[in-house]
């Protein structure tokens, strides 16, 4: 099944402990970027990647990092987490994205 | 700074009649524009998108219209069935990259 595999689905941790979400997609497109949605704010983009080892900050980069070493894999980290970025998260793929992303379940993010 | 807007949080309409979702844009480089819908505890699922030199795209039950000199698009859904109860974003794209979201619209389809 084709699918965006996004893990963990929920996570609480404390501020400034290191994380890693991951994610990864079996349907070998190109370009993988990672949202946070806020209520009232929609959706916005934090990284995306056109392919391996190409990545370009979003919207809202502040506080995250990302890799792209394989092309099914895209990886975010949050070095030192804050409240601020407890959030809910998607990864999404896609071979041409004005045709549309498809999104991973998301992952539910609390930093306390 | 929102460059895509969708002012009405929620929609409410009857089983079988039209639903009619707007958005609005500000940057008038977006190349593309897209519609998602977004169950509860999903990922939102891309519907149907159309270009920025095209006025009308439709796919099924949805058509999406875009009227450029106002900045504006909808998307209308005919019609309107219970199942399609959820979240829908809008959302826009520069370069293939850079796509923005809409703050979403609940729609509640009524039987």
């Amino acid at each position: 099944e084709a699918q965006v595999t996004q893990n963990p689905r929920y996570l609480i941790t404390v501020t400034g402990k290191k994380l890693t979400v991951t994610c990864s997609q079996n349907m070998n497109h190109e370009y993988m970027s990672w949202y946070r949605q806020d209520p009232g704010l929609g959706l916005r983009q934090i990284y995306y990647s056109m392919n391996v080892e190409v990545t370009d900050k979003g919207d809202v980069p502040e506080g995250y990092k990302v890799s792209r070493k394989e092309k099914r894999n895209f990886p975010l980290i949050l070095e030192s987490p804050s409240p601020n970025q407890t959030s809910l998260y998607f990864c999404a793929s896609s071979r041409t994205p004005n045709y549309g992303y498809t999104f991973g379940s998301g992952t539910r993010l609390t930093v306390v | 700074d929102q460059q895509v807007k969708q002012n009405s949080p929620s929609l409410s309409v009857q089983e079988g009649r039209i639903s009619i979702l707007n958005c609005d844009y500000t940057n008038s480089m977006f190349d593309y524009f897209l519609w998602y819908k977004k169950y509860p505890a999903e990922g939102p699922t891309f519907l149907i998108s159309i270009s920025s030199i095209k006025d009308k795209n439709e796919d099924g039950r949805f058509t999406v219209f875009l009227n450029k000199s106002a900045k504006h698009l909808s998307l209308h859904i005919v019609p309107s069935q219970p199942g399609d109860s959820a979240v829908y974003f809008c959302a826009a794209t520069l370069f293939n990259n850079d796509m923005r979201f809409g703050a979403g619209t609940r729609l509640t389809v009524k039987p």
